[in-house]
This record gives structure tokens, C-alpha cells and sequence, in this order.
């Protein structure tokens, strides 16, 4: 079975544009949650959809929107970035929630 | 102040030793996971314990919860080069989102 991927591996973007990062879950995964990761703040919980709902989300601001489509693929959105955006962004996948996640290569985004 | 917190930090040792990374919650939990990071990379699931007491073995890496489910510590047996990287603890608690630790970055020199 193909593992999680993520789309693109790397951006780069400036301050106040918006970017949108797609996630392919594990085929048969219906859970998807996105992460952010920072050397200050680790690795921080943003979201999480199942069946095309949102389950959970973090403590994040509205500008961190995502989504999910009815074959599992999801995407996180964030709109006018900020230099504090900079970050892996992790997606994983899992059967269901509370299920076991695996995780993606990240998409590495940097600001400036 | 973090609900999960991993020491040490960071952790450097001689290949072929043995070393302990621990993981202690704030707060009881409902399953903790252990994933192993290589810098910039994904996460790679190791094992997940859920039972108070249980202890999970896979290749040279242990992990166990102690029986208060507050803490759970990842033992590497006679370490190699293939073992460095970042290894974090993930706590599931009552909101069934995924609470990472702090992380502890080990080395392993020849």
C-alpha cells in the first residue's frame, strides 16, 4: 500500500499570500489531521476530518482552514501569511480517529 | 506548560550502548504512542501502548507504560547509527486529538 504523500514537498511564499497543501491519505484511511511543526512551538495539533467533517481542530487562528473530499484527499488552507507560518506541515492518516496515524513527508513552507 | 513532557532533551551516545527516553504526562491516558522523526521528515510510528503495565518490543526498541498510565519510557538496546533521530511521545486524552511531546533528539556516534 502507498504511504501518506503531500503535495508540495516545498514552497515558498510571502507575507500575505495565501497557499493550499493537499494531503493523499493511506488508501482505506477516512481520518485525516494536519500538524504544524516549528523548533519553538514542536508539533502542534491544527485539524482533523473524517468523512468529509471536521472532528477537531486546535488552537489555531481562522486563517488555518482545511477540508476534506468524499475519496479521503484533503487540504489545509492558510490566507494572508505571516512570517510565523514558517513551518512543516505534517498530514497523517488513519482508519478512524483514535486509530493508529501515519504519517506524511511534510511540506515544508517558508515565509518571507 | 506542556501536558507531555519527554527527558532528556537531547541525547548523545557511543554506538552499542544502551539508553532510556521518557515520556510523563500531566494527566491520565487513554493510549500514548512513540514515533521516530529523521530531521525535516515525516514520523514513523514505532509502537502505541494503551494498557497500564504493558511493554511492546520491536527490534531493538522497548517501550512500556507504567501502571498509572502517567508515564512511559522507549529503552534502546545496544544502539546504532540507524537509531538517530527525533523521537516523540503522542498522548491521546479525552478529546481524541494527538498531544506530542517535546520530542529528544539522539545521536549515536561510531
Amino acid at each position: 500500500k502507498a504511504g501518506v504523500t503531500q503535495t508540495p514537498r516545498y514552497l515558498i511564499k510571502t507575507r500575505g499570500q495565501q497557499v493550499t497543501l493537499s494531503c493523499s491519505p493511506i488508501s482505506g484511511h477516512r481520518s485525516v489531521s494536519w500538524y504544524q511543526q516549528t523548533p519553538g512551538q514542536g508539533l502542534q495539533f491544527l485539524f482533523e476530518y473524517f468523512s468529509e467533517t471536521q472532528r477537531n481542530k486546535g488552537n489555531f487562528p481562522g486563517r488555518f482552514s482545511g477540508r476534506q473530499f468524499s475519496n479521503s484527499r484533503s487540504e489545509m488552507n492558510v490566507s494572508t501569511l505571516e512570517l510565523g507560518d514558517s513551518a512543516l506541515y505534517l498530514c497523517a492518516s488513519s482508519l478512524a480517529t483514535v486509530e493508529t496515524q501515519y504519517f506524511g513527508p511534510g511540506t515544508r513552507l517558508l515565509v518571507l | 506548560s506542556q501536558e507531555l513532557e519527554q527527558s532528556p532533551q537531547s541525547l548523545i551516545v557511543q554506538e552499542g550502548k544502551n539508553l532510556t527516553i521518557n515520556c510523563t504526562s500531566s494527566k491520565t491516558l487513554y493510549g500514548l504512542y512513540w514515533y521516530k522523526q529523521k530531521y525535516g521528515e515525516g514520523l514513523i510510528f514505532l509502537m502505541m501502548l494503551q494498557k497500564g503495565g504493558e511493554e511492546k518490543s520491536h527490534e531493538k526498541i522497548t517501550a512500556k507504560l507504567d501502571e498509572k498510565k502517567q508515564q512511559s519510557s522507549l529503552h534502546i538496546t545496544a544502539s546504532q547509527p540507524s537509531h538517530a533521530g527525533i523521537y516523540l511521545c503522542g498522548a491521546v486524552y479525552n478529546t481524541d486529538k494527538l498531544i506530542f511531546g517535546t520530542g529528544t533528539r539522539l545521536q549515536v556516534f561510531p
